[in-house]
């Protein structure tokens, strides 16, 4: 079966760094997304890795590692409006490209 | 360049009557995706265009779910007739490709089944 795992709720303090983890068992692998979602909004793109390895993107970074099924966002320096969802999907090459999503993290940040 | 653009905002509706939902792409875009999200969980994928062909609608309940893209560019996605459990966010992305390109998000169309 197809499953990704994430915490559901994280709590950090503003101007603090925060990871939020994700787990996947997928039907091959094209490269995992994440986004984030705003309450009541669209879920805005963030980052895209397809190879093992961090990838830095400003005050947010994601990293991947293929052979666990394993990737992090990283958020630092943490800013109110950073309070959201953040959701990690999976590409599956065997299911015909379509993105698999996680639950989504709800981060709360607090000052 | 505009987003992808999705109408109504929100709909309320009694059970079994009919609802439809419209959704113009980024302009480009040719593959086109609608989504469902239930309140506290991911997008799940309904179906997917290749211009005006359905690539993918093996999530689509086909005995009241339709959808169309008669020309390849904006679609709608229809209910009939809409039940309790339709209740959600209805959303619609567009990429430039299948494979590899990231997806865009329309606002969504937030249906309450009453």
């Amino acid at each position: 079966g197809q499953n990704i795992d994430q915490p559901t709720e994280m709590t950090a303090t503003e101007g603090a760094i925060v990871q939020i983890n994700c787990t996947y068992q997928t039907s091959g692998f094209n490269g995992l997304f994440w986004y984030q979602q705003h309450a009541g909004e669209a879920p805005t793109f963030l980052s895209y890795n397809v190879l093992d390895g961090l990838e830095e993107k400003g005050r947010f970074s994601s990293f991947l590692s293929r052979s666990k099924g394993y990737s992090y966002l990283l958020l630092k320096e943490l800013q109110m409006k950073d309070s959201a969802s953040y959701l990690c999907a999976v590409e599956g090459a065997n299911s015909s490209y379509k993105l698999i999503f996680g639950s989504g993290t709800r981060l709360l940040v607090r000052p | 360049e505009a987003g992808v653009v999705q109408s109504p905002r929100y709909k309320i509706i009694e059970k079994k009557q009919p609802v439809a939902f419209w959704c113009n792409p980024i302009s480009g875009h040719n593959t086109l995706y609608w989504y469902r999200q239930n309140l506290g969980q991911g997008p799940e994928l309904l179906i997917r265009y290749e211009n005006e062909e359905a690539v993918d609608d093996s999530q689509l309940p086909k005995d009241r779910f339709s959808a169309e893209r008669l020309k390849g560019v904006d679609s709608t996605l229809k209910i009939q007739p809409a039940e309790l459990g339709d209740s959600a966010v209805y959303l619609c992305a567009s990429s430039s490709t299948a494979t590899f390109e990231t997806q865009y998000f329309g606002p969504g169309t937030r249906l309450l089944v009453l």
